[in-house]
């Protein structure tokens, strides 16, 4: 059974590009969350995806936005990038209904 | 609105011994708590979670929490610490209930040192 998978694991942006990143749940999780992780800091709530709506929202800019696909998997999209959007990006699925979340590996994102 | 605290930035403890990470939270209600913990570089793990019953909750790898409801506290704790424990500690939150509004909110991290 695999886990929360996300791709790309690493990549390098310079300031004002545009970056997309996604996101595989764990088989059988309906709900996808993104946190934005600084260097040192802990994961700070951007949204959560569940029936392909956002349903909660972070105190984010609307430069980040998602999007959730019928089989559960979601993107993130990032754009005119700032220097401070460097961080490890983690996405989390869980079941609606149920507690905690599964976090996959993340995707450490660069700007430079 | 849900918040979590966890007051120190590291805790150094000696193989063997007992260990304790702190967590204070804020949510309207009964909630639902969690710890994770994360290594250099890599996701976050889920170790254990409260929802109901007993205070005392047990999970992965030996640790286990209690939750205090006057307190507002749940504090992670082992008996005996490993070196292989050294890591970043995550308390979280979640407001209770099925709705929608079922973010996590997670605290600052807790970097735990465990010396040979």
């Amino acid at each position: 059974d695999a886990g929360v998978t996300q791709s790309p694991t690493h990549l390098i942006k310079t300031r004002g590009q545009q970056v997309t990143l996604r996101c595989s749940p764990k088989s059988g999780h309906d709900t996808v969350s993104w946190y934005q992780q600084a260097l040192g800091q802990g994961p700070q709530f951007i949204f959560q995806y569940y029936e392909e709506e956002e349903r909660q929202r972070g105190n984010f800019p609307d430069r980040f936005s998602g999007h959730q696909f019928p089989n559960y998997s979601s993107e993130l999209n990032v754009n005119a990038l700032l220097l401070g959007d460097s961080a490890l990006y983690l996405c989390a699925s869980s079941r609606l209904s149920a507690g905690e979340l599964f976090f996959g590996e993340g995707s450490r994102l660069t700007v430079l | 609105a849900q918040s979590v605290a966890q007051p120190e930035d590291q805790v150094n403890v000696a193989e063997g011994n007992p260990l304790t990470v702190k967590c204070t939270y804020s949510v309207s209600g009964n909630p639902y708590l969690f710890w994770y913990v994360q290594y250099p570089n890599r996701g976050l793990q889920f170790l254990l979670k409260y929802i109901t019953g007993d205070n005392l909750v047990k999970g992965s790898y030996g640790f286990e929490a209690e939750f205090n409801k006057s307190q507002t506290s749940f504090h992670l704790k082992k008996p005996s610490a490993l070196v292989s424990d050294s890591a970043l500690y995550f308390c979280a939150v979640r407001a209770p209930g099925y709705s929608s509004a079922s973010k996590i909110i997670f605290g600052s991290g807790t970097r735990l040192s465990i010396r040979p």
